[in-house]
């Protein structure tokens, strides 16, 4: 269980286009999902925090207009990279969290990410 | 000081030693304890989760937690090369609904 899918694993587009990315929670639904950008050894950097039905919330110096997310049901969110650049090639990485009380409600479950590299 | 320190590794063990992975956090409204592994360039995996103080057990995979010191612990028994990843530990206070809060990570290479 507790299953999330990210598509596509890899995307490479040119400069100046828009790209999506989606993240689907296969077996439960998820009131809550995250978007996570990590470079090279790092750890993930919290980009946003998705709710189904409402605006995400951006974190810190994270650029709103530029990362669009949609959560528009309780198993689907997008991230739209939108007039993507160079400097926007990174790992980007949904999670999801489920809708249950108790411990459960704590934890993320991850997608397997998706590459994405702007010529 | 960062909220949630992990020593970065890299650490190398033999095949079939026990491995011991550790974070140290500041913030004493941290009630649940993840650790994930992550293979690289894939998302992270959920391993262990623990509520509050205590140990939790699951196959090769020991999780500790020590609130009075916070320190947190992984321990991993019969280390196989197919444990070679990214070990991150990650955490959250009592209220819930709210964002992870990640160590580094530690690199982790069990050698054949």
């Amino acid at each position: 269980g507790a299953v999330v899918s990210q598509h596509p694993s890899w995307v490479i587009c040119k400069s100046g286009t828009s790209v999506k990315i989606e993240c689907r929670s296969l077996d439960f639904q998820a009131t809550t999902m995250f978007w996570y950008r990590q470079f090279p050894k790092q750890s993930l950097m919290l980009m946003a925090t998705s709710n189904e039905g409402s605006k995400a919330t951006y974190e810190q110096g994270v650029e709103k207009d530029k990362f669009l997310i949609n959560h528009a049901s309780l198993t689907l969110s997008t991230l739209t990279v939108t007039s993507a650049h160079p400097e926007d090639s990174s790992f980007y990485i949904c999670s999801a969290r489920t809708s249950l009380g108790g411990v459960a409600k704590n934890i993320q479950y991850f997608g397997a990410g998706t590459r994405l590299s702007v010529l | 000081q960062k909220e949630v320190e992990q020593d970065p590794g890299p650490l190398s063990v033999p095949e079939g030693a026990i491995v011991s992975l550790n974070c140290t956090y500041s913030n004493s409204a941290f009630q649940y304890f993840m650790w994930y592994r992550q293979y690289s360039r894939k998302g992270p995996e959920l391993l262990m989760y623990t509520y509050s103080s205590g140990n939790k057990e699951d196959g090769r995979f020991t999780a500790q937690v020590d609130k009075s010191s916070k320190y947190i612990s992984l321990f991993i028994r019969d280390s196989q090369p197919s444990d070679s990843a990214t070990y991150l530990c990650a955490m959250s206070s009592l209220r819930g609904n709210e964002k992870l809060t990640f160590g580094t990570g530690t690199r982790l290479t069990i050698i054949p």
